[in-house]
């Protein structure tokens, strides 16, 4: 079956400090991998996605992600955090590909300190 | 409109009550999927259409719940005789990678 692991359900960087959030899946297919974003009582926002290609991919808001096929990562980064990036960040994974359900990970709480 | 609107966006149901939620997807989009967020979880699926067809529901937890789309576009989320334990956040997407709705918010007292 497949599944997402985000590792720290919290974490807490200062402004201008590397932002950096795990997440390890497990899927018997290629999957397809997705960053969310998510704040206060709103709905998920789409940061970025791995479908093929190129391995690095660069989102919205100076976040990217890079797969690791073999580490069975796709763990998310920024280098410099402001104050406004303080939200729940959802690792999740799309075993069927762009038309299947997706399976999300735990979350991750990321606090900025000004 | 622009985006994937939900209504209402905060419900609160006495256990036993029935409720509907509704999504209004994009114009256009095809799929649409249903998800369940608890307090503190990640979102967790309950069903999919395409179109009107209702291709997935695996994911709804028990009979009471229910799922429709008549004419492909808007579709209602029902669920019976509601539990305390369906206090979640309900979230449709359509188009289902990038468009989430806001979610509309159950409290079952």
């Amino acid at each position: 079956a497949q599944s997402v692991t985000q590792l720290g359900s919290h974490v807490s960087v200062s402004e201008g400090a590397l932002v950096l959030l795990r997440c390890n899946y497990s899927s018997s297919v290629p999957p397809y991998l997705f960053w969310y974003v998510q704040y206060p009582n709103q709905g998920l926002q789409l940061l970025l996605k791995y479908t093929t290609g190129a391995t690095l991919v660069k989102g919205i808001n100076g976040f990217e992600a890079e797969f690791k096929k073999s580490e069975t990562s796709f763990h998310l980064t920024k280098p410099s955090a402001h104050m406004s990036d303080a939200a729940e960040y959802f690792c999740a994974v799309s075993p069927s590909g762009n038309t299947g359900k997706l399976i999300f990970g735990q979350g991750t709480t990321l606090q900025v300190k000004p | 409109g622009a985006g994937v609107s939900q209504s209402p966006r905060y419900k609160v149901a006495k256990r036993g009550q029935d409720v509907a939620l509704r999504c209004d997807p994009i114009s256009g989009h095809v799929s649409l999927f249903w998800y369940q967020q608890a307090l503190g979880q990640g979102p967790e699926f309950l069903t999919y259409f395409q179109n009107e067809a209702q291709l997935d529901k695996s994911g709804l937890p028990s009979d009471r719940f229910f799922a429709e789309r008549p004419e492909g576009s808007v579709s209602t989320l029902k669920i019976q005789r509601t539990q305390q334990e369906d206090s979640a956040v309900y979230l449709c997407a359509s188009n289902p990678k990038e468009y989430f709705g806001p979610g509309t918010r159950l409290l079952v007292l």
